[in-house]
């Protein structure tokens, strides 16, 4: 079965300060897709990358970037210079093939950044 | 391009009432997601939606939950009656197939006293 923990219930961050969101997930799949979403207060759910289970590349995206590494079956989320807009709960989620392209969403992490 | 729509965004209903969300997804995505999200959790599917079947239902209630998606575009989520643990938040999401990222609408936020 496939499942998704975010250990971290809720970070609190000084603007500016670097912040790490981790997220472990489990599969018995070879083939599986990993993703962010990040849950402003307006309640809309905000796609923010898809990563495949072949590609262990990290990725940055301004101050986003991502860490995927399979031997710890951990998908991280770094924010770099964090700022107040950057508050929210931040989901990750694993789709795989056992459940189709449901996407199994885990607690999420409350970020708050204050000024 | 329009995003994922959901109506009502809010709704405030007694207990054994019924009550129904609409949604309309992205123009051209044949996936149709309902999610459940309850305070401080993570959202949980309830259904899933490849044009006009229901493909994956196996999480919703289906005593007192029903769904359609009528040709293949809208779709409707109803309980019928409500209980006062159906308060949550109901998301609806759309994609355009496979292991495509999904987007979501706003999400209706159903409170039952």
């Amino acid at each position: 079965a496939q499942k998704v923990t975010q250990a971290q219930t809720e970070i609190s961050v000084v603007e500016k300060e670097d912040v790490t969101l981790d997220c472990v997930y489990e599969t018995r799949d070879t083939t599986y897709y990993l993703f962010w979403y990040k849950q402003p207060p307006s309640g809309e759910l905000v796609f923010l990358i898809r990563r495949n289970s072949f590609d262990e590349q990290n990725e940055i995206s301004g101050r986003y970037s991502w860490n995927f590494q399979k031997s710890t079956s951990s998908f991280n989320f770094t924010i770099t210079a964090s700022q107040v807009v950057d508050s929210a709960v931040y989901f990750c989620a694993l789709a795989d093939n056992n459940a189709g392209n449901m996407l199994t969403f885990g607690g999420g992490t409350r970020l708050m950044v204050k000024p | 391009e329009a995003g994922v729509v959901q109506s009502p965004r809010y709704k405030i209903i007694e207990k054994k009432q019924p009550v129904a969300f609409w949604c309309n997804p992205i123009s051209g995505h044949n996936t149709l997601y309902w999610y459940r999200q309850n305070l401080g959790q993570g959202p949980e599917l309830l259904i899933r939606y490849e044009n006009e079947e229901a493909v994956d239902d196996s999480q919703l209630p289906k005593d007192r939950f029903s769904a359609e998606r009528l040709k293949g575009v809208d779709s409707t989520l109803k309980i019928q009656p409500a209980e006062l643990g159906d308060s949550a938040v109901y998301l609806c999401a759309s994609s355009s197939g496979g292991y495509t990222e999904a987007f979501f609408g706003q999400g209706t936020r159903l409170t039952v006293v």
